[in-house]
């Protein structure tokens, strides 16, 4: 299995709305990024996971909350969220744990594009 | 503030032709990397290039990494319709760490049949 799988594809949610994003990846890879691109705009970092511990949270405000059950599985929980954070939210994953070199290649999923109402 | 920046920002060009984009970037890197990303998807990875190298090929694709002019340029030759997509730099710049991928604004390249 040589894929990253996102769900769900789309959500539309409301400000006061609690919802999740899941990311999923059986490669064994040992650490898992979480990316927010905005329309025409390249993907900036949220957070990363190395071996299931949070090794880079790029000042990302409290109400998105990731959370890293198992090697395989992150997830990215949302809490009233603003129309601004309207966006495509991109999970992503390389073979190293976070901080042992130079960058691998990132595997991406196919994103959760996401509306805030 | 970005570490890469692209250029052209978006090019059109007939079936057949080849298609260049440049990437600059500002601080010292680990590697420099291109990626392509379809309409409203995910990134998929095209070639990571490492800072002591200063051309690889994979299929129509040439990249090269010019470490004194801080610059990459990306060739895809013979284009398809199929390349029709964002294609984005992302540098690993050494100041800021190991595996933080910092990524460039993109070409939107655009295949005519």
């Amino acid at each position: 299995d040589t894929e990253v799988t996102q769900t769900p594809k789309h959500l539309v949610m409301g400000m006061t709305n609690k919802k999740s994003l899941k990311c999923e990846q059986h490669m064994g890879h040992r650490a898992m990024y979480w990316y927010k691109q905005k329309a025409k705009k390249p993907p900036e970092l949220m957070f990363v996971y190395s071996y299931e511990k949070l090794s880079i949270n790029e000042s990302v405000p409290s109400r998105f909350s990731p959370e890293c059950p198992n090697s395989s599985l992150l997830n990215l929980h949302l809490h009233a969220l603003q129309p601004e954070d309207s966006a495509l939210y991109l999970c992503a994953s390389s073979p190293r744990r976070y901080g042992s070199g130079a960058t691998d290649t990132q595997y991406f999923g196919p994103g959760t594009r996401l509306t805030v109402l | 503030s970005q570490q890469g920046e692209e250029d052209p920002q978006a090019l059109s060009i007939q079936e057949g032709e080849n298609a260049t984009m440049n990437c600059s970037y500002k601080t010292s890197i680990n590697n420099l990397q291109w990626y392509r990303q379809n309409s409203g998807r995910g990134l998929v990875h095209l070639i990571l290039i490492r800072s002591n190298e200063r051309e690889k090929h994979s299929g129509r694709l040439r990249v090269t990494l010019d470490t004194s002019k801080k610059s990459s340029s990306l060739l895809i030759t013979a284009s398809r319709a199929a390349d029709t997509a964002s294609y984005f730099c992302a540098t690993d710049p050494i100041i800021q760490g190991a595996q933080k991928l910092v990524f460039g604004q993109g070409t939107r390249l655009t295949i005519n049949p």
